[in-house]
């Protein structure tokens, strides 16, 4: 299975400020997304990155707070605009390769963020 | 109401014990994913399963698609086996999953 990069591993923002955070792959992969996991809760799909073409985004969320880049099949980022403190989460990429009943998916590290 | 419940929230065992973690869902899916996060919050996929059961050493699980239900079972528990165990179903065969709450598991010396 693929191995993932994820980075920054945590970060403390400012309010109103953005930071971008990115995953990069090392082989190929059909299918990458973004995820956020707020304090205590599980996981929330946010959009699938696709790549060539804007993401496909989840309900609650918009292409202008998380706008997401995917120039290739190895790499992607996510970016978390106008920062607040609700948007302290830790927020994770997976990746996988799509084939008939085989859709294991690899999971990034996670980038712990605090906005202040 | 969640789509995909788990239970129990929150479990803790003392080393050696069989542990049994379940998921029920209510929709319609084409596969069911068991997760492991660590307190650091990495990520590690421990199962996709379609149908029947499958094993990777001291853990099986096994899926009814009938009873739209999933268990997750550790044999001889270990403390390095405390974490968060989540389970997550794929709706459309595209990987877009919609995860439980997760299980949070203490196994104790």
């Amino acid at each position: 299975s693929a191995v993932i990069s994820q980075k920054p591993s945590r970060d403390i923002c400012q309010r109103g400020t953005s930071l971008t955070i990115q995953c990069q792959v090392d082989s190929q992969v059909t299918m990458m997304f973004w995820y956020r996991q707020q304090p205590g809760q599980s996981l929330t799909l946010i959009a699938t990155a696709n790549q060539g073409s804007e993401a496909t985004y989840e309900s609650g969320f918009v292409i202008d707070k998380f706008p997401i880049s995917r120039p290739n099949l190895t790499f992607s980022t996510l970016t978390v605009s106008n920062m607040s403190p609700e948007d302290s989460s830790i927020y994770l990429c997976s990746a996988g390769i799509q084939g008939t009943g085989a859709n294991v998916l690899t999971f990034g590290a996670g980038s712990r963020l605090t906005v202040l | 109401k969640n789509e995909v419940e788990q239970s129990p929230q929150n479990l803790t065992a003392q080393e050696g014990e069989f542990i049994t973690i379940n998921c029920s869902y209510s929709v319609g899916i084409s596969a069911l994913h068991w997760l492991q996060q660590h307190p650091g919050g990495g990520i590690v996929s421990l199962f996709m399963l379609s149908s029947g059961k499958k094993k990777h050493g001291r853990l099986i699980a096994t899926i009814n698609i009938q009873e739209k239900h999933s268990s997750l079972h550790i044999t001889a528990s270990h403390p390095r086996d405390s974490a968060v165990y989540i389970c997550a179903v794929d709706k459309t065969s595209g990987s877009r999953l919609t995860f439980g709450e997760g299980t949070q598991l203490t196994v104790n010396p």
